[in-house]
């Protein structure tokens, strides 16, 4: 079975600090992990994803994320915050089956 | 080029009704995902198409679930008997292949169950 935590329902940053949307993951085999970004009332919007390789993954609007496998996370990281960044920040992993399973999602709000 | 795309954008339906939800998939894609987003139960595998194969229907929460694809392309979710409980927003994706491939979503359908 594979599952994600996403231990933060609510992050609150300050517009231009770093933010930090934690995630960690259980399953059998090699990762793969994902995250995506959801916008109100729209679909899923992909942001990056980690395979392989380098344990910093580099995805879309200046957005990273960093693998550590001895820690089982995959923490999505932005230096510098801005407010169009507020949305629902979701991270996903697929292990041998094929379909994803999500965290519970985490609420990001960046305030002015 | 175009993304996923689904219909209808919003359902409402009658408790016991039978609705249908379609889904055309990125084109050339080959692998196409249903997943299901409510309050509750956050965001749930449904069913998955790989080419021609059988389909994974594993996530099917109950028999009044079906989905089916013609001609590996455009698929339908259909939900019979309608429950208030399946009441969320249902989501499609579609990816090149069913490996590493990024799985990319549609805007979803919300049904709402009266």
């Amino acid at each position: 079975a594979q599952s994600v935590a996403q231990p933060e329902d609510q992050v609150n940053v300050a517009e231009g600090n770093p933010l930090t949307v934690k995630c960690t993951y259980s399953v059998s085999g090699n990762p793969y992990l994902f995250w995506y970004v959801q916008y109100p009332n729209r679909g899923l919007q992909f942001l990056l994803k980690y395979i392989t390789g380098d344990n910093l993954v580099k995805g879309s609007y200046g957005f990273e994320a960093e693998f550590n496998k001895s820690q089982t996370s995959f923490h999505l990281k932005k230096p510098s915050a801005l407010v169009s960044d507020s949305a629902l920040y979701f991270c996903a992993v697929r292990g041998s089956a094929r379909q994803l399973t999500f965290g519970s999602g985490t609420q990001l709000t960046v305030l002015p | 080029g175009a993304g996923v795309s689904q219909s209808p954008s919003n359902k409402v339906t009658e408790k016991g009704k039978d609705v249908e939800l379609r889904c055309d998939p990125i084109s050339g894609h080959t692998a196409l995902y249903w997943y299901r987003q409510s309050l509750g139960q956050g965001l749930e595998f449904l069913i998955y198409f790989q080419g021609n194969s059988a389909p994974d229907k594993s996530g099917l929460p109950s028999d009044r679930f079906s989905a089916e694809r013609t001609g590996g392309s455009v698929s339908t979710l259909t939900i019979q008997r309608t429950q208030q409980e399946d009441s969320a927003v249902y989501l499609c994706a579609s990816s090149l292949s069913s490996g590493t491939e990024t799985q990319y979503f549609g805007p979803g359908t919300r049904l709402l169950v009266l």
